[in-house]
């Protein structure tokens, strides 16, 4: 079984603090994917990684970095977290062939105050 | 504009009854159609998927359509059950579209009630 892991469930910030999330996958995905996910938005594409080192803009990657140092590792960054990133963070991987399944972690619910 | 649109956008129904989502899509060039299933407080997880030359798929009570001509997909539920409770998300995926390959519906959200 595929398993993508995130490192908390629930997780509570202040504005301006910088927030790490954390993302693991144990299948050597080449694909890992970042989302956050609100109710009436549906998800949204933060940064996406299609291999180490690598990193594209999603749709919405204001506000946010990302890190892939490491193949099964993809890691989130708020780099001084505010109000309108309260919302559930969906990590996600995939195999390189474009349309396969992606694998969602759990989710973490962030709320900054 | 590459769009997914789902309804009814939320839908409670009796245990043991059976329902029908929607899912309409403008995406493409058009690879797949996905749906997924999220129960509360959890990541989603593949039910079905369908390619352009498949018409229905099935997973247990759970059996997915495809019109790729009116661009249109279903899935429906029968004899439901209360652990269907969950939000129902269609995806579709784009054909060789580099970045951001899948489209995301906004999901509907199914209660079932006993």
């Amino acid at each position: 079984d595929v398993k993508v892991t995130q490192s908390s469930r629930y997780l509570v910030k202040r504005t301006g603090e910088k927030v790490f999330l954390e993302c693991v996958q144990d299948m050597d995905h080449e694909n890992m994917f970042w989302y956050r996910q609100d109710p009436g938005l549906g998800l949204r594409l933060i940064y996406f990684s299609y291999d180490v080192k690598m990193k594209e803009k999603g749709d919405i990657p204001e506000g946010y970095s990302v890190s892939r140092e490491k193949k099964e590792r993809f890691s989130l960054i708020l780099e001084s977290a505010s109000t309108n990133q309260t919302s559930m963070y969906l990590c996600a991987s995939s195999p390189p062939s474009q349309g396969c399944e992606q694998y969602f972690g759990p989710g973490t619910r962030l709320t900054v105050t | 504009k590459n769009q997914v649109e789902q309804s009814p956008q939320s839908l409670i129904i009796l245990e043991g009854k059976n329902c029908t989502l929607q899912c309409n899509y403008t995406v493409s060039p058009f690879s797949n159609l996905r749906w997924y299933k999220q129960d509360t407080g959890r990541g989603p997880v593949s039910l079905t998927i369908m390619t352009f030359s498949e018409n229905t798929k099935s997973n247990g009570r759970y059996t997915a359509t495809l019109d790729a001509d009116t661009k249109q997909s279903s899935l429906h539920i029968t004899a439901s059950q209360l652990s269907d409770s969950a939000s129902y998300i269609c995806v579709v995926s784009r054909w060789n579209s580099g970045n951001t390959p899948l489209v995301f519906g906004k999901g509907t959200r199914l209660s079932v009630i006993a």
